[in-house]
């Protein structure tokens, strides 16, 4: 079975800084993907970046980018010039590849993250 | 908006009664997901269906059944409710040709009292 380990519940950054947030797996597939997603106080479920395991190149959009080590079973979500906006909880997901259909995600506990004015 | 679409968003209801919580998915999509989230337990994984037939299964008590229909919408059916089934209950949607990303709808916010 996957986990997925997020060690730090909360984090709050000035606007416009740079944040961090950890995020480190554990799986014996070799195929799979990986998510970032965003909970704000809507509670909506947002998805904010991917990232295949099969691709070298780190994921990026727009301010998200993500640092994905393989080897080290980790996978960062590094976020830019940060807003008021991205005040949320966000949650890293693991996905395993079936060669047919779909398969579930197993999410980390969440990383709290407040943008202070 | 993510296209999926979740009935009601909120339910308040008693213990050891029953309720229904629907899910339309993005146009297309064929699997359809269902996800628990509580204070204690995070978001948990219930069940999948794919195409109208049941794909997989997770931490789903035995007194929650899901279906998906032919037009490809989904039912929750969650009985016998106790205090502990309050919790946020997610659907998302994906297809494979489509790419395997999950879209979430807006969950459906349950209160057992």
């Amino acid at each position: 079975a996957q986990t997925v380990t997020q060690s730090q519940p909360e984090m709050s950054v000035q606007e416009a800084e740079t944040v961090t947030l950890s995020c480190t797996y554990d799986t014996s597939e070799n195929n799979y993907y990986l998510f970032w997603y965003k909970q704000p106080p809507s509670r909506q479920m947002i998805l904010v970046i991917r990232q295949e395991a099969y691709k070298q190149q780190n994921a990026t959009e727009n301010r998200f980018s993500v640092n994905f080590q393989k080897a080290a079973k980790s996978f960062s979500l590094k976020i830019s010039d940060s807003q008021l906006g991205d005040t949320a909880m966000y949650f890293c997901a693991f996905m395993k590849h079936l060669n047919f259909g779909n398969e579930k995600l197993t999410f980390g506990t969440g990383t709290r993250l407040t943008i202070i004015p | 908006d993510s296209g999926v679409t979740q009935t009601p968003k909120h339910l308040i209801t008693a213990t050891g009664q029953r309720v229904t919580l629907r899910c339309s998915p993005r146009s297309g999509d064929l699997s359809v997901y269902w996800y628990q989230q509580s204070l204690d337990q995070g978001l948990q994984f219930l069940i999948q269906y794919y195409n109208g037939e049941e794909r997989a299964k997770g931490n789903i008590l035995e007194r929650f059944s899901a279906q998906q229909f032919p037009d490809l919408h989904s039912e929750l059916n969650l009985s016998s409710l106790e205090l502990g089934d309050s919790a946020l209950y997610f659907c998302a949607s994906s297809d494979r040709d489509r790419g395997e990303t999950q879209y979430f709808g807006p969950g459906t916010r349950l209160l057992v009292l």
